[in-house]
């Protein structure tokens, strides 16, 4: 089956890098994706880091192994709006495709 | 270019009830995707609609249905509600098929009593 694996909570301050893991167990792979949820909110995508290239948006970047089926979204100069839900999720090709969420890390940024 | 549009925001049901619950795409996406997001659970997949053919389904029983029409638009309907099935019903939209950019709509809230 599928299944992807990231901490529940992380915690960093202001200013700071934080780094969220993801390894994933997948049929298929196709890419990894990152999404951004703010409580009560929409999901919104953050990047993607796959076969067919590397997207990242503004202050988040990704980095993936395929060989150790891990990768992590880092966060650069935390801002206390950065605190939210952020869910990693894979694209399972020998699965028809579906796109499977992780269970999100919540982040905390404190002053 | 309007984002992606889900009504209703908020649904109260009792338990028996059937529900359907709609999604209007960005305008030019083809792809609709649902999730079902509970507490702990994170986002479970529950279908993807391309060009009005669904594509994928999800491990939910067979009380949870979906259509896309040619516009598009899509709903999702569940019938004969559970307390279990309480939570935020997401539609997720994207160009293509198979597109990893998804682009959210607020969700539907849905609380079953």
């Amino acid at each position: 089956g599928q299944s992807l694996e990231q901490p529940s909570e992380v915690t960093a301050v202001e200013g700071a890098i934080v780094q969220i893991n993801c390894t994933y167990q997948t049929s298929g792979f196709y890419g990894l994706s990152w999404y951004q949820q703010h409580d009560g909110g929409a999901p919104t995508f953050l990047s993607y880091n796959g076969l067919d290239g590397l997207e990242e948006t503004g202050r988040f970047s990704s980095f993936l192994s395929r060989s150790d089926s891990y990768g992590y979204l880092l966060l650069q100069e935390l801002q206390m709006k950065d605190s939210a839900s952020y869910f990693c999720a894979v694209r399972d090709d020998n699965q028809g495709g579906k796109l499977i969420f992780g269970q999100g890390t919540e982040l905390s940024v404190k002053p | 270019k309007a984002g992606v549009t889900q009504t209703p925001r908020y649904l109260i049901k009792t338990r028996g009830q059937q529900v359907t619950l709609s999604c209007s795409p960005i305008s030019g996406h083809r792809s609709v995707s649902w999730y079902q997001q509970t507490p702990g659970q994170g986002l479970q997949f529950l279908f993807e609609y391309f060009s009005e053919t669904q594509r994928n389904k999800g491990n939910f029983p067979g009380r949870f249905s979906g259509r896309q029409f040619s516009n598009s638009r899509s709903e999702m309907n569940v019938s004969t509600l559970e307390l279990g099935d309480s939570a935020l019903y997401l539609c997720a939209s994207s160009p293509d098929r198979g597109r990893e950019k998804l682009f959210f709509g607020s969700g539907t809230q849905l609380s079953v009593l």
